[in-house]
């Protein structure tokens, strides 16, 4: 079984302050992916980053962050310097092998409400 | 980038109605798409998992003669909700893949779903 843990159910910072938004991941699998998603109030979910089980470098984007760590299974993400922009729904994600079938399937963690006030 | 459609966008139908729902892979071909479904402030719920040329796996709990899927080439997949009633009204977002372990999933804009 695989499962994805987002601890954080909502989290609210002022403007410019950094936010970490922690995800837990379960699978038996030891090739998978892991992937974050921003859901603005539109609902089109917004695809930020892909990472496979191989390759535990962290990695930076703009303001945007991931610290991947395969010993706590873990694949953290962190936004410097937060924007009112930044507000909205973020989905951390699994994907891995569905139990030995050909074919794995995506899994979502319970997702995060972030609200960055002005 | 791969881009993943679906139609209608938002659809309000009459309870006991069927209502069908697109999926395409537009410039690749899915192997596999996924149907999710969303309820206001929760995350999305895996409904079923389509293979192109077989039978959609249905996750624990959901009614497959409620909600059909057919997955019926490369780049369509269909849900249909079958006798709809307004607890049925949901956000369905659908998802498709080119390869089987996952390297890319691409997802569609959803589809708002409402019962009356």
């Amino acid at each position: 079984a695989q499962k994805v843990t987002q601890a954080q159910t909502e989290i609210s910072v002022v403007e410019k302050e950094d936010v970490t938004l922690d995800c837990v991941y379960e699978t038996r699998d030891t090739t998978y992916y892991l992937f974050w998603y921003k859901q603005p109030p539109s609902g089109e979910l917004v695809f930020l980053i892909r990472r496979n089980s191989f390759d535990e470098q962290n990695e930076i984007s703009g303001r945007y962050s991931w610290n991947f760590q395969k010993s706590t299974s873990s694949f953290n993400f962190t936004i410097t310097a937060s924007q009112v922009v930044d507000s909205a729904v973020y989905f951390c994600a699994l994907f891995a092998n569905a139990g030995g079938t050909s074919y794995g399937k995506l899994t979502f963690g319970q997702g995060t409400i972030l609200t960055v006030h002005p | 980038g791969a881009v993943v459609s679906q139609h209608p966008s938002w659809v309000i139908c009459k309870s006991g109605t069927s209502v069908k729902i697109e999926c395409r892979s537009l410039d690749f071909q899915a192997t596999t798409m996924f149907w999710y479904r969303q309820f206001p402030k929760q995350s999305l719920m895996l409904m079923a998992t389509s293979n192109e040329g077989s039978k959609a796996t249905y996750e624990q709990g959901v009614e497959k003669d409620k909600f059909l899927i057919n997955h019926a080439s490369l780049t369509l997949s269909t849900l249909t909700v079958t006798s709809a009633h307004p607890e049925d009204s949901s956000f369905y977002i659908c998802s498709a893949t080119p390869w089987r372990e996952g390297r890319g999933v691409y997802f569609g804009p959803g589809t708002r779903l409402t019962v009356t």
